[in-house]
């Protein structure tokens, strides 16, 4: 069965260490997405892709980037993180544009920024 | 500016009474709607959407209403269940930002035995 997997599921690190989220999904869909959700805020976008090579900024995009090499993966860097992006992150894919925009979320990644 | 709006952060309902969600929305552009449902320590799930040209639709206890003028949509669970106690999200989408959604915040609801 398809699925869209994270790693890992659960990451502590220090303030201004460089960190890597992994996403990969099996839909083959051309759209990925990153998001984080924080108490009373639901889910923000970080960045989103709508095939390889392309990459876009979302509303909450400082201090993030991700790149598309391949068509199964979108890894989110934090470049340099800090205590104000302690979160869960979701990573989620959909079928390109005339579809109906139902996106498929992976199951999350708690991180906390020490 | 919140562009889609949940105003209720928590809903309590009997089991097997009508549970109902509101969400709220600013973007005229937004032609299709869509809600979510999210576990603890889960990745929300897709539940039941809505195009603009329609204004209800419906999947087994699940209905979804459209108010286009009102700018406002509304999940209808009926009869609520104690599974269904979990986080809804609402979320808009549009042709001028293909594939990409924008999220409310989310309403808790309980649905007590």
């Amino acid at each position: 069965d398809a699925e869209i997997t994270q790693s890992p599921r659960h990451k502590i690190t220090e303030t201004g260490r460089q960190v890597t989220l992994a996403c990969h999904q099996t839909w083959n869909h051309n759209n990925m997405f990153w998001y984080r959700q924080d108490l009373g805020h639901g889910l923000r976008l970080i960045h989103y892709s709508y095939g390889v090579q392309d990459t876009n900024k979302g509303e909450v995009s400082d201090g993030y980037s991700v790149s598309r090499s391949n068509t199964e993966d979108l890894p989110l860097t934090l470049e340099s993180a800090a205590s104000s992006q302690t979160s869960v992150y979701f990573c989620a894919s959909s079928e390109g544009t005339g579809g109906t925009y139902e996106q498929y979320f992976g199951p999350g990644t708690r991180l906390t920024v020490t | 500016d919140q562009q889609v709006k949940q105003n209720s952060p928590s809903l309590s309902v009997q089991e097997g009474r009508i549970s109902i969600l509101n969400c709220d929305y600013t973007n005229s552009m937004f032609d299709y709607f869509l809600w979510y449902k999210k576990y603890p320590a889960e990745g929300p799930t897709f539940l039941i959407s809505i195009s603009s040209i329609k204004d209800k639709n419906e999947d087994g206890r699940f209905t979804v209403f459209l108010n286009k003028s009102a700018k406002h949509l509304s999940l209808h669970i009926v009869p609520s269940q104690p599974g269904d106690s979990a986080v809804y999200f609402c979320a808009a989408s549009g042709r001028t930002n293909a594939g990409k959604s924008t999220f409310g915040d989310g309403t808790t609801l309980t649905v007590k035995p």
